[in-house]
């Protein structure tokens, strides 16, 4: 069964910090992962999309890498500003579609 | 576009009754679509998977007669909890994917409280 942890599971930062969010997941046989931010009490949207071939996609301020073999992904948000603050959430999607997601990393950013 | 509505957003109601759920696919024809529930500052849990015209495929863990999934059409799946209890006031999210694409889209959850 497929472990999908991240750290921190809260972050808080100065305005224009950069941040950095780690997800780890323990089956390294994935068919993509994916990033998502989730508002309270709201559904998810998806951020960055990387397909288990590639290594890192970007978007904007927003850079998610992909090291499969080492069970590992990182979000980077370029210059946080105080509407980045969210939950954001990682899921790694398994052979057989189903999307397993970690707990989440609560990020505040300070103005 | 992909652009997935739930309703209610918000409901309350007595232990004892019955809750629907409704999740539709509004631009987009969902060949498959799943229901989540997901507890205060924890991970998202996949309830079940439902393909159209098919019955629900429950996960481990998770009464098939408590809730009901019924995948009418390509647009719209429903989610009844039966005899809601206090314990499963929770946040549940459908969600939908789009022919063969590998990619989910995302309703923006339903809280449901049971008093």
């Amino acid at each position: 069964k497929q472990e999908v942890t991240q750290i921190p599971a809260a972050l808080s930062v100065p305005e224009g910090e950069n941040l950095v969010l780690n997800c780890s997941f323990t089956d390294s046989a994935i068919y993509n992962l994916q990033w998502f931010r989730q508002d309270p009490g709201k559904g998810l949207t998806s951020l960055l999309l990387i397909q288990s071939s590639q290594r890192e996609q970007t978007s904007g301020r927003l850079n998610a890498s992909l090291d499969k073999s080492s069970g590992r992904s990182t979000l980077y948000i370029a210059a946080s500003q105080p509407g980045d603050s969210a939950t954001y959430l990682c899921a790694v999607r398994s052979n057989d579609y189903k999307l397993s997601f970690g707990a989440g990393t609560t990020v505040t950013v300070r103005a | 576009g992909a652009v997935v509505s739930q309703h209610p957003s918000r409901v309350i109601c007595k232990s004892g009754t019955s809750v629907k759920i409704e999740c539709r696919s509004l631009d987009f024809q969902a060949t498959t679509m799943f229901w989540y529930r997901q507890f205060p500052k924890q991970s998202l849990m996949l309830m079940a998977t439902s393909n159209e015209g098919s019955k629900a495929t429950y996960e481990q863990g998770v009464e098939k007669d408590k809730f009901l999934i019924n995948h009418a059409s390509l647009t719209l799946s429903t989610l009844t909890v039966t005899s809601a209890h206090p314990e499963d006031s929770s946040f549940y999210i459908c969600s939908a994917r789009r022919g063969l694409a590998n990619e989910q889209f995302f309703g923006p959850g339903t809280r449901l409280t049971v008093l």
